[in-house]
């Protein structure tokens, strides 16, 4: 299995630009997770699904953070408008319970 | 879920079993405590988790007190690639309605 995949690695944009993050989970795992990672914050779990339903999204920081899985198999985390405050790590990972999480390997979001 | 206390950062000479503490003094009874690591640029990785009993698999020893309040993983041999954040969280084994919650974990430097 080549594991969780995320894309892109790098993104790099101007603010007020619209960003979409991509994630494709382990198949067969039924649950997906989005976090995002900054030094001053550490990993914060920003919104989370099973079966393809979001669970819970207080983590969502601002209305400008959306998130949709339209099926088993993708999930996009978009952000419009981006924001400098925005640039951070963002992690998507999957898991199939009560089993441990597989994260991917990350996008390194920069908004300039 | 219930909050973990961990030391920021630990030092360990290669080849040396690196013994890491957690505190879950507030943990309950359907609890599990999973430990996962993070390298440098990497997305957070699995270690191992348990409930009651101690467990060990190829990477790690993970060993609980009978009181389940508090928890060591152990990793027997070190190396300079063990060198991660390594975080102790506790979540409930039903793991519908919870998600992952990170802390900041424990910083472990191994050196020759």
């Amino acid at each position: 299995d080549a594991g969780v995949i995320q894309s892109p690695r790098h993104e790099v944009t101007e603010m007020g630009q619209e960003v979409t993050l991509r994630c494709k989970p382990i198949s067969g795992h039924d649950y997906l997770f989005w976090y995002r990672q900054t030094m001053m914050r550490g990993l914060e779990l920003l919104i989370y699904f099973n079966n393809n339903v979001p669970i819970d999204d207080s983590g969502m920081p601002e209305d400008r953070f959306s998130a949709k899985m339209p099926n088993a198999s993708f999930s996009t985390l978009k952000i419009q408008p981006s924001e400098p405050r925005d640039s951070a790590v963002y992690f998507c990972a999957s898991s199939l319970d009560p089993y441990g999480y597989t994260f991917g390997s990350g996008t390194r979001l920069t908004v300039v | 879920d219930a909050k973990t206390t961990q030391p920021p950062s630990m030092d360990c000479a290669e080849g040396r079993a690196a013994n890491l503490p957690c505190n879950h003094s507030t943990i309950s009874g359907n609890e599990y405590v999973y430990w996962y690591r993070q390298i440098h640029s990497q997305g957070p990785q699995y270690i191992i988790h348990g409930l009651k009993n101690n467990e060990t698999n190829e990477m790690a020893s993970l060993i609980i007190t009978e009181d389940r309040k508090s928890s060591t993983l152990i990793l027997p041999h070190a190396t300079l690639r063990d060198t991660a954040v390594y975080y102790c969280i506790v979540r409930s084994a039903n793991q519908a309605g919870t998600a992952l919650i990170f802390g900041k974990g424990t910083t472990l430097s191994v050196s020759s």
